[in-house]
């Protein structure tokens, strides 16, 4: 039940790029993102509704695949600040919340 | 600062022992959840609650159980505590029941030895 997230771990130098993906193999209502820093809570990042919409704020967005019961999490020109885990987590069917595996983002100089 | 509150920030207690984690929300928000996050097994959801209501159970031992107040405020009380109980404890809370942001409290380190 738990969401699957790939890649498990990642390496950016400041400026470039990625993709986040989170899977799950059951029917959801939403995706909810969100990244933590070592040592501090979880920060909210975005929540996608069914829909299939895409979100997006300054240079994160994300999209909803629901037929796929998937979603990604994309990052462009990385910052340093970028650098954290990144969880995705889904609420399915019975009001069932869960979070995914986690991605390890690292924003190198 | 998420304005949710938890107490205590550290808590050392020993195997077979109880304790007691407190939550506030947010003002105005009515959801509060309960994760665990431990090294070996990532962020896991507890439970949910809804205005006093249990509304959503997720992976929470028998040993655990928890509670929501008329004035909002939750309690998580863990019992017989085993070494692997040993986790970060955070509580969350959301305006509504499904569908909404999240707000992390701090959280409760807790050392079981």
């Amino acid at each position: 039940q738990q969401p699957v997230q790939s890649p498990q771990a990642v390496i950016l130098r400041e400026g470039e790029d990625a993709v986040i993906n989170c899977s799950s193999s059951k029917a959801l209502y939403s995706v909810h993102w969100y990244r933590q820093k070592h040592g501090e809570a979880p920060v909210f990042l975005m929540i996608l509704l069914k829909g299939g919409e895409q979100k997006g704020h300054d240079k994160i967005s994300a999209s909803f695949n629901e037929k796929k019961q998937q979603s990604s999490l994309y990052l462009t020109a990385s910052q340093l600040s970028y650098s954290g885990t990144y969880f995705c987590g889904t609420l399915s069917t019975g009001n069932q919340f869960y979070f995914g595996t986690g991605t390890s983002l690292t924003v190198i100089p | 600062d998420s304005g949710v509150t938890q107490t205590p920030k550290h808590l050392i207690t020993a195997t077979g022992q109880r304790v007691t984690l407190r939550c506030s929300p947010r003002s105005g928000d009515l959801s509060v959840y309960w994760y665990q996050q431990s090294l070996d097994q990532g962020l896991q959801f507890l439970i949910q609650y809804y205005n006093g209501e249990e509304r959503a159970k997720g992976n929470i031992l028998e040993r655990f159980s928890a509670q929501q107040f008329p004035d909002l405020h939750s309690e998580l009380n863990l019992s017989s505590l085993e070494l692997g109980d040993s986790a970060l404890y955070f509580c969350a809370s959301s305006g509504r029941v499904t569908g909404e942001t999240q707000y992390f409290g701090p959280g409760t380190r807790l050392l079981v030895l």
